[in-house]
């Protein structure tokens, strides 16, 4: 089955900077959604992005699907960023998640 | 517009005793998907139901099962509760083949 790598897997953060998170995936996909995972744990949908760039506010995504990975941007980091970030990409019938980065934000 | 809703939000069970859990998609979403999240093990697949079929199942035991009722909502049973069944279950809904999957606020079963 499809593999997802995501790295890094921690990333500590003061308030205000820029960061990118990456995610790697071993074979064609039809689906690649970015979630922010919340204290509570509810998953959060960031952007649906089998390939291209989305912009949403200080948040954007680019999937080069050719070359199989994709990287979420974060600008001017707040501390309500922090929280786990996973990518999760569908080739068959079910979303395959990557282990996630962890982002701490502090001000 | 509604999002998918999840009850319980907390469920506590004893070991060999079974769980059910449920899941409402959003209006118009005809498949649902569950999902375990376990401390260590990540985010992974339980099972896939669309327009009342099972499609689908994950690397998980037959204990675990479901169905999907004609309004769409969905059951989880887990039955014969094992210590290591303990976790976050989350349930997603989507429209149609390649469309977002959404997801519920989850249900967080734990069993002594």
């Amino acid at each position: 089955g499809i593999q997802v790598e995501q790295s890094p897997p921690d990333l500590i953060l003061q308030e205000g900077a820029n960061s990118t998170l990456r995610c790697n995936f071993s074979d064609s996909v039809n689906n690649l959604q970015w979630f922010h995972q919340n204290p509570w744990g509810q998953l959060i949908n960031l952007f649906y992005i089998p390939s291209g760039t989305k912009q949403n506010g200080r948040l954007s995504a680019t999937t080069v699907a050719t070359e199989r990975y994709s990287l979420l941007y974060i600008s001017s980091s707040q501390t309500t960023d922090s929280g786990v970030y996973f990518c999760a990409c569908q080739a068959g019938t079910a979303l395959i998640f990557g282990k996630g980065t962890t982002l701490s934000v502090s001000s | 517009e509604a999002g998918v809703t999840q009850s319980p939000t907390h469920l506590i069970k004893t070991r060999g005793q079974q769980a059910t859990l449920r899941c409402s998609p959003i209006s118009g979403h005809t498949s649902v998907y569950w999902y375990q999240q376990a401390l260590g093990l990540g985010l992974q697949f339980l099972l896939w139901y669309d327009e009342g079929e099972e499609r689908n199942r994950g690397n998980f035991p037959p204990r675990f099962s479901g169905r999907q009722f004609p309004n769409y909502s969905s059951e989880l049973n887990v039955n014969a509760l094992e210590l290591e069944d303990s976790a976050l279950y989350l349930c997603a809904s989507r429209m149609g083949m390649g469309e977002t999957q959404y997801f519920g606020p989850g249900t967080r079963l734990l069993v002594l």
